[in-house]
């Protein structure tokens, strides 16, 4: 069964960092290609980015709001994707989910979800 | 950035057939578009009801059904229950660049 976990959420002030982390169980974590989605409270959902697996590049890819101020890491040793958020303003405030397509393979990124991990971002 | 557009809501009767739509800005939808359809309900984390137009996961009800229909990206559902009154979200993709519509809450009464 797969399962991802994020972790890290928490209140942070206008400017500052944060690094949410995501634990990963139930596939093949070193193939997977694994990503973040955000929802602003009442709102919908919101690509945030991705991480291809090492074996195809582990390259990043993110969305034009948080480009330049978020990357992804990814620990195959560990089973674990962070993402680390900088220069945060507070439209970054939401719930923030880890997804992965798990043993789907490379392209898919969006086949399962975590339960989210809440970031305030207020002064 | 393209705009993905969706119904903002729906209401269905139980039993009833419903079709929630997804356009695009930038002109018809397309099967390069890779839509997915989420599901969530309130306070749940989303999941995922179907990738590539119209491919289901093994914990999509069969009830539910996608495809692509006068241009833009559809999710069918038929013989609605009251467990499926949620947010429905769909997504497209533009060359790698992934874009979420609205939502549509969907309403069984």
């Amino acid at each position: 069964e797969v399962q991802l976990v994020e972790s890290g959420g928490g209140l942070v002030k206008p400017g500052g960092s944060l690094r949410l982390s995501c634990a990963a169980s139930g596939f093949t974590f070193n193939n997977a290609w694994m990503g973040w989605v955000r929802q602003a409270p009442g709102k919908g959902l919101e690509w945030v980015g991705r991480i291809k697996s090492e074996t195809d590049g582990g390259t990043t890819d993110f969305a034009a709001p948080v480009k330049g101020r978020f990357t992804i890491s990814r620990d195959d040793s560990k089973n674990m994707m962070y993402l680390h958020m900088n220069s945060l303003k507070t439209e970054d405030t939401g719930v923030y989910y880890c997804t992965t397509g798990g043993n789907w393979g490379r392209y898919r990124v969006l086949d399962y979800w975590g339960q989210g991990a809440l970031v305030t971002v207020s002064s | 950035q393209a705009v993905v557009t969706q119904e903002p809501s729906l209401t269905v009767s139980p039993g009833g057939t419903v079709t929630l739509t997804c356009g695009s800005s930038t002109g018809a939808v397309t099967s390069r578009h890779y839509p997915y359809w989420f599901q969530q309900r309130p306070d749940q984390a989303p999941r995922t009801l179907i990738y590539d137009t119209a491919n289901k996961h093994s914990w999509t009800p069969a009830r539910f059904s996608g495809s692509l229909l006068g241009g833009k990206a559809a999710l069918t559902l038929s013989g609605a229950q009251p467990e499926d009154e949620a947010e429905y979200y769909c997504l497209l993709s533009y060359s790698g660049a992934w874009v979420f519509g609205g939502g549509t809450k969907l309403t069984v009464l």
